[in-house]
């Protein structure tokens, strides 16, 4: 059974400050990464997505990636009382469709 | 840009009945197209795929079918349904036919309550 583990929080982060949400999975050979907001009530939307190791910046975005440690991390900077949601780590098994596992999700409030 | 439609946005639906959710997608062709379902305090979790027209993949066994009747349409289907499909089903779409990396985007969902 292939997972992705969160830790679900609450994670309470004051505005301004770096959130840090970090995801690990159990499929060694799994080949892409996503994160994934989510307001309660409405659906995920995608906002980072890695594949390589390393990391990719985008704004105020930062997904790391750690193929060796099966870790892959989101850092928010400037947090701002819109960032508070719950997040989703998601995993592909393989390249083509988009098979994703999902792990919990992180709830993160942004305090002002 | 590509657009992805999913109705209704709510359902209250009773145990036994019938259920037809339809999603569509615009702005591309041969999408790989998939449904998801999110229970109460449950993780996404994967039930059907497509990556075309007629072909169908199911993940988990479960009270539910799909189809795919048109390219850019794909159908959730129950003949019967149980007070534990409820849930918040959500239809999704990435880019088909390429063999690569590429990522999945949502619709607005629906959520159903079977009482």
């Amino acid at each position: 059974q292939k997972e992705v583990e969160q830790n679900s929080g609450p994670l309470s982060v004051p505005e301004g400050a770096i959130a840090s949400l970090n995801c690990t999975y159990s499929d060694r050979g799994s080949q892409s990464f996503f994160w994934y907001r989510q307001y309660s009530g409405k659906s995920p939307e995608l906002i980072m997505f890695i594949y390589s190791n390393g990391d990719k910046e985008d704004g105020r975005f930062t997904a790391q990636l750690n193929k060796a440690s099966q870790y892959v991390s989101l850092l928010i900077r400037d947090s701002q009382p819109s960032d508070s949601a719950t997040y989703l780590c998601a995993v592909n098994e393989s390249m083509g469709a988009q098979k994703l596992v999902f792990g919990q999700g992180t709830r993160l409030t942004i305090n002002p | 840009s590509q657009t992805i439609h999913q109705w209704p946005a709510t359902l209250v639906q009773p145990v036994g009945s019938p259920l037809s959710l339809e999603c569509t997608v615009e702005g591309t062709s041969n999408p790989n197209l998939y449904w998801y379902r999110q229970a109460a305090g449950r993780g996404l979790q994967l039930l059907f795929y497509s990556v075309g027209i007629g072909q169908i993949s199911s993940e988990v066994p479960q009270n539910l079918s799909a189809s795919r009747p048109q390219d850019r349409q794909f159908i959730l289907s129950s003949k019967k349904l149980l007070l534990s499909d409820s849930g918040f089903y959500l239809c999704a779409w990435s880019v088909g036919g390429t063999g690569e990396n590429t990522e999945a985007f949502f619709g607005q969902g629906t959520r159903l309550t079977v009482v």
